[in-house]
């Protein structure tokens, strides 16, 4: 079955640094992937989505992740984190559009003025 | 398109009582999906339909939990006999086809067992 692993549970940034959010996922075939944000006491938002075709996805709000085959990796990256982005971030992975994603853990993300 | 919508956001009832709850999806959306979850955690998969047939459910789902999905419409989850560790957040999520289309969820509903 397919899984995702969050590296960090806990990632600080300053505002106009860089963010970086690391997920790696196992997959027996090829898989869907995804990002969502949860903000407190709300649902999950869909930020971006990787299925086929080009590897490097835009998202909502700046984001955008690159599916990394050989490295079974989709990141998450900001070039420039804004103070808005304070949240938790989920990685979600599905095989070939089964009905059972699968979520990480979860990061949150902290941002300093 | 108003999103999907949950009721109660939140509840609090005494252990032993049975609590339902209500979901409606985007109203063109054949799926829904139901997870749970709880503080720190990411959601777990609890169940899904296509239209009004319940098609997966997971081994989380225990013999008290029920779902139901009448006229491929709304769905409601009902936990009969609720135990502490029910206490979670219920999210209800709504898909046009697969996942390849990513979830829309709802704001979910906390349970609290006291």
């Amino acid at each position: 079955a397919q899984s995702v692993t969050q590296l960090g549970s806990h990632v600080s940034v300053s505002e106009g640094a860089l963010v970086l959010l690391r997920c790696n996922y196992s997959s027996s075939v090829p898989p869907y992937l995804f990002w969502y944000v949860q903000y407190p006491n709300q649902g999950l938002q869909l930020l971006l989505k990787y299925t086929t075709g080009a590897t490097l996805v835009k998202g909502i709000n700046g984001f955008e992740a690159e599916f990394k085959k050989s490295e079974t990796s989709f990141h998450l990256t900001k070039p420039s984190a804004h103070m808005s982005d304070a949240a938790e971030y989920f990685c979600a992975v599905s095989e070939m559009d089964n009905n059972d994603m699968r979520f990480g853990a979860g990061t949150r993300l902290t941002v300093k003025p | 398109d108003t999103g999907v919508s949950q009721n109660p956001r939140h509840k609090i009832t005494k252990r032993g009582q049975n609590v339902t709850f209500r979901c409606d999806p985007i109203s063109e959306h054949n799926r829904l999906y139901w997870y749970r979850q709880t503080l720190g955690q990411g959601p777990e998969f609890l169940t899904y339909f296509q239209n009004e047939a319940q098609l997966e459910k997971s081994r989380l789902l225990s013999d008290r939990f029920s779902a139901e999905r009448p006229k491929g419409s709304f769905s409601t989850l009902e936990i009969q006999r609720t135990e502490q560790g029910d206490s979670a957040m219920y999210l209800c999520a709504s898909s046009l086809d697969g996942a390849g289309d990513g979830y829309t969820f709802g704001s979910g509903t906390r349970l609290t067992v006291v």
